[in-house]
Order: structure tokens, then C-alpha cells, then sequence
């Protein structure tokens, strides 16, 4: 198994722009999530699905879009990138079954927005 | 609104004492709770998952304990090692399957540990 993958592992954009961060599993996880990881504030929920076709916010939804087409994939979207989205930003996946939950994380996408 | 607070914010000790690193949370309607490593520009690497049904987890030379009603968890290290020197998280997991709401895996800020050699 592959785990949780990203790509890029590095992007630098220009205020303005869109760009797509991929997060692939190969473990038939349902559940899959998107984080951010800034100095001083911790990781923070983006957004989360717990199947295909269903999404929904976390605690810093504000500037991004995802979707879910099927088990395996849960791209973010960055519709106009700002500086204040610079930031690593973690994919993870979990089984989804209580009482377990444990969570896989891929190994970041390091995005700077100039 | 469920915090967790990690301390000490880092730690620096020699090579071969025995630690233990603290995790308290706000509201004890967990499922579980986490700890994961993470090395310097690198992902979370999963350490132990801990139920809210147990009292704790062990591997290798980690043992991790939970005690809900007090909100607390410990992360002990026997014997640390240089190699052991990372940022060390725990998480609250809640459930998932309910929609609305945010708070379904609430992280620390940390404990940056360094062990000399």
C-alpha cells in the first residue's frame, strides 16, 4: 500500500490564482479529510467527507472547495489563491469504523502564496 | 468548544532519561485520542490510538495513557534516544458520521522534543 498521497509537495502561486491539491489512499478508507498547518496555530480541519458524494466544513472552510467521486480521491481546491492560505497542508484518511478512527496522514503540500 | 493543550511547549533532555509528555483536553466526549510524531518539514506519523474505553496503549518503548474524566493524557518515552527528537502531537477524535459541527479531530499545538546525545 501507497498510504495517503500528495502532490505537489511544493507550490508557489500568485495572488489570484487556482490550483487543485491532490490527496489519493489506497486503503478503501471512507473517511478523508484536508488540514493546515501554521506556526503558533496548530492543525486545523479544512474540510471532510465520510463517503463519496458527501462532504462537508470544518473549522477554516472560507477559500476552498472539495469533492468526493469516488473512495480513493479528495482533491482541495483553491479558487483564488491569498497570502493568508500559505501553509502546509496535510491529507488524511481513516477507516471510519468506531470505535477506531484512527487517522493516516500523506506527507504535505507546502504552499506559498505571493 | 473543545481545546488541548500540550506541555511543555518543548523539552530538551540527555540521552537516555525517561520523559513524560502531557495532553489535556475540555470536554471528555471523545471517542479516542492520538499522538503522532512529526519530524521537521515532514507528515504525522501515527504513534498510538488510545479508545475512550481503554485506559492505555503501549509499543515498544511508548506507553500512553488516558484518563477521560480528568480530561488527561500522558505520552511516557523510556529510555529516549536521540532519534526520538521530533514534535510530538496528540488529538481528541469525536464522532464523524453526525453532520454539522467542526470539531471532529481537535490536534495540540505540541511538544518539541529534543533528546542529546
Amino acid at each position: 500500500n501507497a498510504g495517503v498521497t500528495q502532490t505537489p509537495k511544493f507550490q508557489v502561486l500568485k495572488t489570484g490564482q487556482s490550483m487543485t491539491l491532490q490527496c489519493a489512499q489506497d486503503m478503501n478508507h471512507e473517511y478523508m479529510s484536508w488540514y493546515r498547518q501554521d506556526p503558533g496555530m496548530g492543525l486545523r480541519l479544512i474540510h471532510y467527507s465520510v463517503g463519496a458524494g458527501i462532504t462537508d466544513q470544518g473549522e477554516v472552510p472560507n477559500g476552498y472547495n472539495v469533492s468526493r467521486s469516488t473512495t480513493e480521491d479528495f482533491p482541495l481546491r483553491l479558487l483564488s489563491a491569498a497570502p493568508s492560505q500559505t501553509s502546509v497542508y496535510f491529507c488524511a484518511s481513516s477507516l471510519g469504523t468506531i470505535p477506531s478512527y484512527e487517522q493516516y496522514f500523506g506527507p504535505g503540500t507546502r504552499l506559498t502564496v505571493t | 468548544k473543545q481545546e488541548v493543550t500540550q506541555i511543555p511547549a518543548a523539552l530538551s533532555v540527555p540521552e537516555g532519561e525517561n520523559l513524560v509528555l502531557n495532553c489535556s483536553f475540555t470536554d471528555s466526549a471523545i471517542y479516542n485520542l492520538q499522538w503522532f510524531r512529526q519530524d521537521p518539514g515532514k507528515g504525522l506519523t501515527s504513534l498510538l490510538l488510545i479508545q475512550s474505553s481503554q485506559r492505555e496503549q503501549t509499543s515498544g518503548r511508548l506507553n500512553a495513557s488516558l484518563d477521560k474524566s480528568s480530561g488527561r493524557s500522558t505520552l511516557y518515552i523510556a529510555a529516549s534516544q536521540p532519534g526520538d527528537s521530533a514534535t510530538y502531537l496528540c488529538a481528541v477524535i469525536r464522532e464523524w458520521g453526525a453532520q454539522g459541527g467542526s470539531e471532529k479531530l481537535v490536534f495540540g499545538k505540541g511538544t518539541k522534543l529534543t533528546v542529546n546525545p
